[in-house]
């Protein structure tokens, strides 16, 4: 099965700007991967933020978007809010699979 | 409301088996694949399986294939999981999550342990 890669952790100012990514072991992303986007809070179910690549929920907060950046998929938090501080997972479809990336933590500092 | 409520996580010996439930509610479960995610301790989501919405195909992580059964029952909105010749490895807190609507129930911790 494909390896799914994100950075491990990031750091962001609050009210700055923080790109995550998530890269593929077999291959550039692309929306055929359908990508998802995770946050999980500490003791916490996962909650959805993103799928398909950039489309949000209902309960996605404005200052999140997805997109695909350099063959791989990004999720963008353009104004980090406390509360943003989390472990951000993605999830790409491949035949047969999916596969989660191993997560980032993300620290609001 | 939408939940997705698991049941059926416990203690059990290495090469022993249980049967996870995930009762649904909310939302039109039969128009949607359900997974099944797990997270040991202090780590990442890992995918272990996933069904089709009227549930003609299945699918599963090399690490559970050929242990573990996902199965659901569209008349009763409920979707389960065997889990056979289990191991060490496997603890973990289960987590079923129709993942395209975007719901998540709350996890059934599964320990695996002499």
């Amino acid at each position: 099965q494909a390896v799914v890669t994100q950075e491990p952790s990031l750091t962001v100012s609050p009210g700055g700007t923080v790109t995550l990514t998530c890269g593929s072991s077999i291959g550039a992303v692309t929306s055929g991967h359908h990508p998802f986007w995770f946050q999980q809070k500490p003791g916490q179910a996962p909650s959805t933020l993103i799928f398909d690549t950039n489309n949000k929920f209902s309960w996605t907060p404005a200052r999140f978007s997805g997109s695909l950046l350099g063959g791989k998929a990004a999720l963008t938090l353009s104004g980090a809010q406390p509360e943003d501080e989390a472990d951000y997972y993605c999830l790409l479809s491949y035949s047969g699979a999916v596969v989660f990336g191993g997560g980032t933590q993300l620290t609001v500092l | 409301e939408v939940q997705l409520v698991e049941s059926g996580g416990d203690l059990v010996q290495p090469g022993g088996s249980l049967r996870l439930s995930c009762a649904a509610s909310g939302f039109t479960f039969s128009s949607y694949w359900m997974y099944w995610v797990r997270q040991a301790p202090g780590k990442g989501l890992v995918w272990v399986s996933r069904i089709k919405s009227d549930g003609s195909v299945t699918e599963y992580a090399d690490s559970v294939r050929g242990r573990f059964t996902i199965s659901r029952d569209n008349a009763k909105n409920t979707l389960h999981l065997q889990m056979n010749s289990l191991r060490v490895e496997d603890t973990a807190v289960y987590y079923c999550a129709s993942v395209r609507p975007g719901h998540w129930g709350q996890g059934t911790l599964v320990t695996v342990s002499s």
